[in-house]
């Protein structure tokens, strides 16, 4: 089955800690994002990428660093620099038809708790 | 700057009422995307609908619908004869064509649909 999948489902992290949250696809999709969500609240853009090896800053980039050494992952590393890293992050793909991009794919999400 | 609107936070209904959710948008291009998202208690995001800016037609699909107005940059989810699983948080959405490269979305903060039986 095709999908996109996210670990860990819920994650603990002490202040001051990195934590790095994997997603992966085998939809042989070519973009790849990074989603945070606060509770009540619509979803903010924190990285996207649209090739391997080269990503772009979203809305809320700050206190996060990504990586596209491969197609098929994109993990998101929360730095101790990050305020406030308490929330839900959810991953997705797209893929990219003619110049145009479709709709984008969502993964199950990963719960972040700073402790 | 893009902007998507969903001005009712939440909304409860009984069984087999009909309910629609409101989406406004703001865009200085003139191609764009809009999408509609589904957000159960799981968490995961379903994709519902895509609709690009030349196309106005109405569209449904099953009990949902779909009412995109240009004129008033609207882009309305109707679903007839709610369900209790149809509960969940929905989510408008905007991609600019011709600004965004990358295919970013701008989300609306959502609409919380409570349908009790």
């Amino acid at each position: 089955d095709g999908g996109i999948t996210q670990s860990p489902k819920y994650l603990f992290r002490k202040e001051g800690q990195n934590v790095t949250l994997s997603c992966e696809q085998n939809l042989n999709h070519d973009a790849m994002y990074w989603y945070r969500q606060d509770p009540g609240q619509g979803l903010r853009l924190i990285y996207y990428s649209q090739i391997v090896n080269d990503f772009q800053k979203g809305d809320i980039a700050e206190g996060y660093s990504v990586s596209r050494e491969k197609k098929e992952s994109f993990p998101l590393t929360v730095t101790s620099a990050q305020k406030n890293p308490t929330a839900f992050y959810l991953c997705a793909s797209s893929s990219r038809l003619a110049g145009v991009y479709n709709e984008q794919f969502f993964g199950p999400g990963t719960r972040l708790t700073v402790l | 700057a893009q902007k998507v609107t969903q001005a009712q936070t939440e909304i409860s209904v009984v069984e087999k009422e009909d309910v629609t959710l409101d989406c406004v948008y703001e865009t200085r291009d003139t191609t764009y995307y809009l999408f509609w998202y589904k957000q159960p208690p799981s968490g995961e995001l379903v994709f519902l609908i895509r609709r690009n800016s030349f196309d106005e037609q109405n569209e449904i699909s099953g009990r949902y619908s779909w009412n995109f107005q240009k004129s008033t940059s609207s882009f309305n989810f109707t679903i007839t004869a709610s369900q209790v699983v149809d509960s969940a948080v929905y989510f408008c959405a905007l991609s600019e064509a011709e600004r965004n490269a990358g295919n970013m979305l701008t989300f609306g903060g959502g609409t919380r649909l409570m349908v009790k039986p």
